[in-house]
């Protein structure tokens, strides 16, 4: 089955720095590749997703990026505020009708004011 | 859209009683639901899979009988937690998705045996 590696396990930056959490998986078959951010004691919520035919995606502060080759996709934040602390976790499948999502083992991230 | 409501958020039981936790989809028909626990810090262990009308798929380790999964509908799913104890408690998150690969969450359920 997939297997998700998640790094770091924790990440803290300054206010207005960048941060970069990377996963990698096994599993070359997966191609579709979501992260989700959760507050304490709160739901998983989807940030970001990239499907396995683009390198790049992004979306105002954040970003992802996709190396199939090796096996690993990367979360990027700019300008990070405090309310970007939270639990990062990043995910990964093969998109079919029975899919399961295998998550990364989560990162905390705190921002600094 | 694509909202997942959780009832209840949190329960404290007695060992040795069952609980009911119900997972719905408030927006959308969900054809898959699925079921997690999540020990503090830690990540969130897929417990089960469920489609409508057909019996869940649950993972190694998990107990089918200790943990019932009902998918009687395209918008609600339970989790009955059968003969709790205190090794159960944890927080207890279930998704939904359409036909597509992304899935959402709900609020989740603490869920404390005493």
């Amino acid at each position: 089955g997939e297997n998700v590696e998640q790094h770091p396990s924790t990440l803290s930056v300054q206010e207005g720095d960048s941060a970069v959490i990377k996963c990698t998986y096994s599993d070359s078959a997966s191609n579709y590749f979501p992260w989700y951010k959760q507050e304490l004691g709160k739901r998983p919520q989807l940030i970001i997703d990239i499907r396995s035919n683009v390198g790049e995606k992004k979306d105002q502060r954040i970003a992802v990026t996709l190396n199939k080759t090796a096996k690993h996709f990367s979360l990027h934040i700019t300008e990070t505020q405090p309310e970007d602390s939270a639990v990062y976790f990043c995910a990964a499948t093969f998109n079919s009708g029975y899919s399961t999502l295998t998550f990364g083992k989560g990162t905390m991230l705190l921002v600094s004011p | 859209g694509a909202v997942v409501s959780q009832h209840p958020s949190r329960v404290i039981c007695k060992s040795g009683t069952s609980v009911k936790i119900e997972c719905r989809s408030l927006d959308f028909q969900a054809t898959t639901m699925f079921w997690y626990r999540q020990f503090p810090k830690q990540s969130l262990m897929l417990m089960a899979t469920s489609n409508e009308g057909s019996k869940a798929t649950y993972e190694q380790g998990v107990e089918k009988d200790k943990f019932l999964i009902n998918h009687a509908s395209l918008t609600l799913s339970t989790l009955t937690v059968t003969s709790a104890h205190p090794e159960d408690s944890s927080f207890y998150i279930c998704s939904a998705r359409t036909g597509e690969v992304t899935q959402y969450f709900g609020p989740g359920t603490r869920l404390l045996v005493l």
